[in-house]
C-alpha cells in the first residue's frame, strides 16, 4: 500500500469553527489531491497540489482552502465549516505523468 | 448529464456467476481509463487501467469502446470478497485530474 496518512480520522465540529486536515505521504510524489465523497456523487475534487507550494482549485472549491509548504504533506483547511461539508474527505497521491492515483484512508467530518 | 455515468445496482449476483458492469463517459478527449475498487468506509483502490485493445487480470477483463465512449468490466467466477462498490474513472485533461463515476454495488452472494 503507498504510504499516505490523513489525520484526524474522524471529527465532529461545531457550524462556524475552522477546520484542518492533514494528509501525509512518504512516496515523494509530485501531486497531490483533496477529494470529498458524498452518496450519489462521485468522488469529487476540491483543490489539487502539483508541487510545493503550487496548488490549483477543483470543482468544489468553495468555503475551502490549501496549503503545500513540504513534498510530503497537504493540508486543507474549512475556514469557518458548514453543514454541507460534513463528508468523508480523501486525499489521493499520484507520481510524475501518471494518472493514478492511491489514497489515504479518509477522514470522516461531521459539522453539527 | 454528468460526465461519467455508473448503473448505481445494486447488483445482486450468486457466487461464482459472471457479471458485467458498463460505465459511459461524456469527454471525447479523455485518454485514460480506470477502474477503482471501493469497499465499504474504505479508500477507493486501483483494481486496473483500461487499454484501447483490453486487458485482462485474472478474473477481471475491461474493455474499451472510444466511438461508444464506454467502458466496460467483466468478472468471471464472481467471489465473496468482489463484493464492494465498483468505480469507473477517466482522465479530464492534461494535467492529471480524474472524473469519477458514483459507481455500480456489486453483491454476491453465496
Amino acid at each position: 500500500d503507498a504510504g499516505i496518512t490523513q489525520s484526524p480520522r474522524h471529527k465532529v465540529t461545531e457550524t462556524g469553527t475552522p477546520v484542518t486536515l492533514r494528509c501525509h505521504q512518504t512516496e515523494n510524489h509530485r501531486y497531490m489531491y483533496w477529494y470529498r465523497q458524498d452518496p450519489g456523487h462521485g468522488l469529487r475534487l476540491i483543490h489539487y497540489s502539483y508541487g510545493v507550494k503550487d496548488t490549483d482549485k477543483g470543482e468544489v472549491s468553495d468555503g475551502y482552502s490549501v496549503s503545500r509548504s513540504k513534498t510530503e504533506d497537504f493540508l486543507l483547511t474549512l475556514e469557518s465549516a458548514t453543514s454541507s461539508q460534513t463528508s468523508v474527505y480523501f486525499c489521493a497521491i499520484s507520481a510524475e505523468l501518471s494518472y493514478e492515483q492511491y489514497f489515504g484512508p479518509g477522514t470522516r467530518l461531521t459539522v453539527t | 448529464r454528468k460526465e461519467v455515468e455508473q448503473d448505481p445496482g445494486p447488483f445482486n449476483v450468486p457466487e461464482g456467476a459472471t457479471v458485467a458492469f458498463n460505465c459511459t463517459y461524456s469527454n471525447s478527449a479523455s485518454q485514460s481509463f480506470f477502474w477503482y475498487r471501493q469497499d465499504c468506509r474504505k479508500e477507493p483502490k486501483l483494481l486496473m487501467s483500461v487499454y484501447s485493445s483490453g486487458n485482462e487480470d485474472g478474473r477481471f477483463t475491461a474493455q474499451l469502446n472510444r466511438a461508444s465512449q464506454y467502458i466496460s468490466l467483466l468478472i468471471r467466477d464472481s467471489k465473496l470478497s468482489d463484493s464492494a462498490t465498483y468505480l469507473c474513472v477517466v482522465n479530464r485533461d492534461s494535467n492529471y485530474q480524474l472524473i469519477w463515476g458514483a459507481g455500480t454495488k456489486l453483491i454476491i452472494k453465496p
